[in-house]
């Protein structure tokens, strides 16, 4: 099947700085990506999703300017959490869906543990 | 709006018994439905989909899941369960040909 590679698996990051959070589709080209949040203990929530080559779409209640994506080519989509705080702390999941499939499955990162102290 | 319901937080199950995790969705239109199972500290891995047809899924791992749109229900099953089961599952909703509404999820836990 198809791969999505995220990247770092974990980082560990100092309360002000800004972290990136790279999203690869390895063998496939993905005109959308989509990031997801989740808590411990709980579900995943939509955070954004990324077209090529255009503006991210934020769901309610996600701050566009804390959260920075870039979707730059088909293959590759970032998250930049920016002046990060201790309550950003939490696993961050992305997922791409191949733009040749004939379905809307959707193939996940493994996903990124952020830890701000 | 679009939701998931997994009313189960923890199941625990005994090796070699059979396991049913249920689902309920709230959705207008005719859903996407899907199965994933996540192991701790890991990303998603599908285990199967409902588009259309045969109501009757198989899914990979011995898993398979029926919709029944009378009770807008879409549960898991496998009739006997291995310890690698063990996991966090998660029932979604595809919305459209765009994003995924999670179901808060049911933590699979298998005793000897």
């Amino acid at each position: 099947g198809a791969v999505v590679s995220q990247h770092p698996s974990w980082v560990i990051c100092k309360s002000g700085t800004s972290v990136k959070i790279e999203c690869r589709s390895l063998d496939f080209q993905a005109t959308t990506m989509f990031w997801y949040r989740q808590f411990p203990k709980q579900s995943l929530m939509l955070m954004a999703t990324s077209n090529e080559g255009s503006k991210a779409t934020y769901e309610q209640g996600v701050e566009k300017d804390k959260f920075l994506i870039n979707h730059a080519s088909l293959t590759l989509s970032t998250l930049t959490v920016t002046s990060a705080h201790p309550e950003d702390s939490s696993f961050y999941i992305c997922s791409a869906r191949d733009r040749t499939g004939s379905d809307t499955e959707a193939f996940f990162g493994q996903g990124t543990r952020l830890t701000v102290v | 709006a679009q939701s998931v319901t997994q009313p189960d937080i923890h199941i625990t199950v005994s090796e070699g018994a059979s396991l049913e995790l249920r689902c309920n969705y709230s959705y207008g239109a005719t859903p996407y439905l899907f199965w994933y199972v996540q192991s701790p500290g890991q990303g998603l891995q599908l285990l199967l989909k409902y588009f259309s047809g045969d109501t009757l899924v198989q899914g990979i791992k011995g898993f398979e899941a029926e919709f029944k749109r009378s009770q807008s229900s879409f549960n898991l099953r496998k009739p006997s369960v291995h310890w690698s089961d063990a996991a966090e599952y998660f029932c979604a909703v595809g919305v459209g040909f765009q994003k995924l509404v999670f179901g808060t999820g049911t933590r699979l836990l298998v005793s000897p």
